[in-house]
């Protein structure tokens, strides 16, 4: 069954720590996506990487980490600098036509 | 930075009327796509017009573009209460390279 899977649903994140989403996908795509949406707005572009071993900036990647070691992986880590991480954290993908994407279930991080 | 604006904001109709949502963007574009999100999950690609086509069918779905008026509509006919949820246009802009930009979504309500 193909498709991209976002863990966990819900994540608590404490002061001053820094906390990693997951994002993995078997659609044998080669870009892949991050995004940031608050509520009642559309989605901001955090960092996405077109190839493994490559990445790039979004519009708001302040506070924010990613990686690209595998093909089907593309973590996102919310690091302590970023002082407003309470959101829905969507991921996605797209294939060689690279016009539509495909996206995950979403994570919701939350500040305790 | 947001390319599309949604209009309106929020959309209640009952079952069985159209449902017309509107979105104006900025600069030059290749395409234009429309994504449907339930409440809290991700978003499912609806259809993608590109720049050099005018009207798109898909099902109930209906898209026009203007590039001249840098705009696009989306009508959904006969509605259903199951068609509840935000729409959201985005844009890849000219030369953009599959970096989708997306509006802050309009959400409808459809009242059995």
């Amino acid at each position: 069954d193909g498709g991209i899977t976002q863990s966990p649903k819900y994540l608590f994140r404490k002061e001053g720590q820094n906390v990693t989403l997951s994002c993995e996908q078997n659609l044998n795509h080669d870009a892949m996506y991050w995004y940031r949406q608050d509520p009642g707005q559309g989605l901001r572009l955090i960092y996405y990487s077109q190839i493994v071993n490559d990445f790039q900036k979004g519009d708001i990647a302040e506070g924010y980490s990613v990686s690209r070691e595998k093909k089907e992986s593309f973590p996102l880590t919310v690091t302590s600098a970023q002082k407003n991480p309470t959101a829905f954290y969507l991921c996605a993908s797209t294939g060689t036509a690279q016009e539509t994407q495909y996206f995950g279930p979403g994570t919701r991080l939350l500040v305790l | 930075s947001q390319q599309g604006e949604e209009d309106p904001q929020a959309l209640s109709i009952q079952e069985g009327e159209n449902a017309t949502m509107n979105c104006s963007y900025k600069t030059s574009i290749n395409n234009l796509q429309w994504y449907r999100q339930n409440s809290g999950r991700g978003l499912v690609h609806l259809i993608l017009i590109r720049s050099n086509e005018r009207e798109k069918h898909s099902g109930r779905l209906r898209v026009t573009l203007d590039t001249s008026k840098k705009s696009s509509s989306l009508l959904i006919t006969a509605s259903r209460a199951a068609d509840t949820a935000s729409y959201f246009c985005a844009t890849t802009p000219f030369g953009g390279y599959n970096k989708l930009i997306f509006g802050a979504g309009t959400r409808l309500a459809v009242h059995p």
